[in-house]
């Protein structure tokens, strides 16, 4: 079946520090999403990237999606304290019009201040 | 927009006992998913309804998970004869287009 990988698994960076994410996945996908879940939260959603070679920026986050459309990545620039969390992409179901989305095993950053 | 919403927050059980959690949506959404999350790992699917029709579930759903929505509104989540590998968060969420936003889930605890 599909699957969606995420490297690193951890990560612990000095406030300041910049971060990277990335995502890889099995089949070519038609978007992919990011979502970021603080401690004890719910994921919320971060930013959907839907063509080849798209890039996105959000202040201090830029996302990016493969020209083959199977890898993402997420960098963030000059981390917060606030930028603490998991951080996961998820991909639509290969499936003919299907809406579930497959997820990664997320990134958990920790910020050291 | 107020969110979605769940209902309980957490759960403690004993195995073997049935629970229902409750899921509000955003109320123009047509769209509600169901999700399960364990410790370390990402959200799995479960089951999809666009608005009161089941229209997909997956198959790693055991017999004795059912769902429903029966007015395209709320959405429960039944789990029969509960067992001590069922304790996770179970996530709802809810969208009219690809975003699918979540609520705070139900923590179920089986002991």
């Amino acid at each position: 079946g599909q699957q969606v990988m995420q490297i690193p698994q951890y990560q612990h960076v000095q406030e300041g520090e910049d971060f990277t994410t990335y995502c890889n996945s099995s089949t070519t996908l038609s978007n992919i999403q990011w979502y970021k879940q603080r401690p004890g939260g719910h994921p919320v959603f971060l930013i959907q990237l839907v063509k080849s070679g798209e890039v996105k920026k959000q202040k201090r986050l830029t996302f990016q999606f493969g020209e083959a459309k199977k890898n993402s990545s997420l960098h963030i620039t000059a981390t917060q304290t606030t930028d603490v969390g998991t951080y996961f992409c998820a991909g639509p179901y290969s499936g003919a019009g299907s809406y579930q989305l497959t997820f990664g095993k997320g990134t958990k950053l920790s910020v050291i201040p | 927009d107020t969110g979605v919403s769940q209902n309980p927050r957490h759960k403690i059980t004993k195995r073997g006992q049935n629970v229902t959690f409750r899921c509000d949506p955003i109320s123009e959404h047509n769209r509600l998913y169901w999700y399960r999350q364990t410790l370390g790992q990402g959200p799995e699917f479960l089951t999809y309804f666009q608005n009161e029709a089941q229209l997909e579930k997956s198959r790693l759903l055991s017999d004795r998970f059912s769902a429903e929505r029966p007015k395209g509104s709320f959405s429960t989540l039944e789990i029969q004869r509960t067992e001590q590998g069922d304790s996770a968060m179970y996530l709802c969420a809810s969208s009219s287009g690809d975003t699918q936003y979540f609520g705070p889930g139900t923590r179920l605890t089986v002991l």
